[in-house]
């Protein structure tokens, strides 16, 4: 079974902060992907980042940046100096290696950043 | 850039009634699903559909619902006979292979009255 935890609910923080959204994941697959997704108010689904469970390299694009720690099941996104349009809901999703490979999502972090 | 496509993007319909919710995949993807997200609650896995046949079903996923690959291009989620707890926005997505990264549409909202 797959699982996604992403234990804030809510954040809210002023524009120009850093900000970081936790994600924690249980999966058996030994080959699995993590993806961070953004809700804006609209509804649809943003894709911002794709991890193979097998590159633990960190990445860094523009103002985001995520920690992929396999020791502790952990995929971490980070927006640094947000702005206000950051603001949006954010999920963390893991996908197992298996051929039907359906995507499991956390509950989801609503971000506010105020100006 | 090639996209996921869903049709209509929001469908108001009464208790009992069938819907069809239409999806037009990115054209050389193998696999494909359908997600549900209820308001302000996380997305849920429904269906997978891999050639030509239901690949897994989630629990959500009962009688009432089926997919269908009529033509070669959509991808279709029916609704039997919906109910009020059936209203969510719902998203398609599509992959190109198993390694491949998965597109979601930009979902369909039903509201189910």
């Amino acid at each position: 079974a797959q699982k996604v935890t992403q234990a804030q609910t809510e954040i809210s923080v002023v524009e120009k902060e850093d900000v970081t959204l936790d994600c924690v994941y249980e999966t058996r697959d030994t080959t699995y992907y993590l993806f961070w997704y953004k809700q804006p108010p609209s509804g649809e689904l943003v894709f911002l980042i794709r991890r193979n469970s097998f590159d633990e390299q960190n990445e860094i694009s523009g103002r985001y940046s995520w920690n992929f720690q396999k020791s502790t099941s952990s995929f971490n996104f980070t927006i640094t100096a947000s702005q206000v349009v950051d603001s949006a809901v954010y999920f963390c999703a893991l996908r197992g290696g298996t051929n039907a490979g359906k995507s499991t999502f956390g509950d989801g972090t609503t971000l506010t950043v105020k100006p | 850039e090639p996209e996921v496509t869903q049709t209509p993007s929001h469908q108001v319909t009464q208790m009992g009634q069938e819907v069809i919710l239409r999806c037009v995949p990115i054209s050389n993807h193998l696999y494909f699903y359908w997600y549900r997200q209820i308001l302000g609650q996380k997305v849920e896995f429904l269906v997978s559909f891999y050639n030509n046949e239901i690949s897994e079903k989630s629990e959500i996923f009962d009688d009432q619902f089926s997919v269908e690959r009529p033509d070669g291009s959509n991808f279709t989620l029916k609704i039997r006979s919906t109910k009020l707890e059936d209203s969510a926005m719902y998203f398609c997505a599509s992959r190109e292979g198993r390694r491949g990264e998965q597109y979601f549409g930009p979902g369909t909202r039903l509201t189910v009255t």
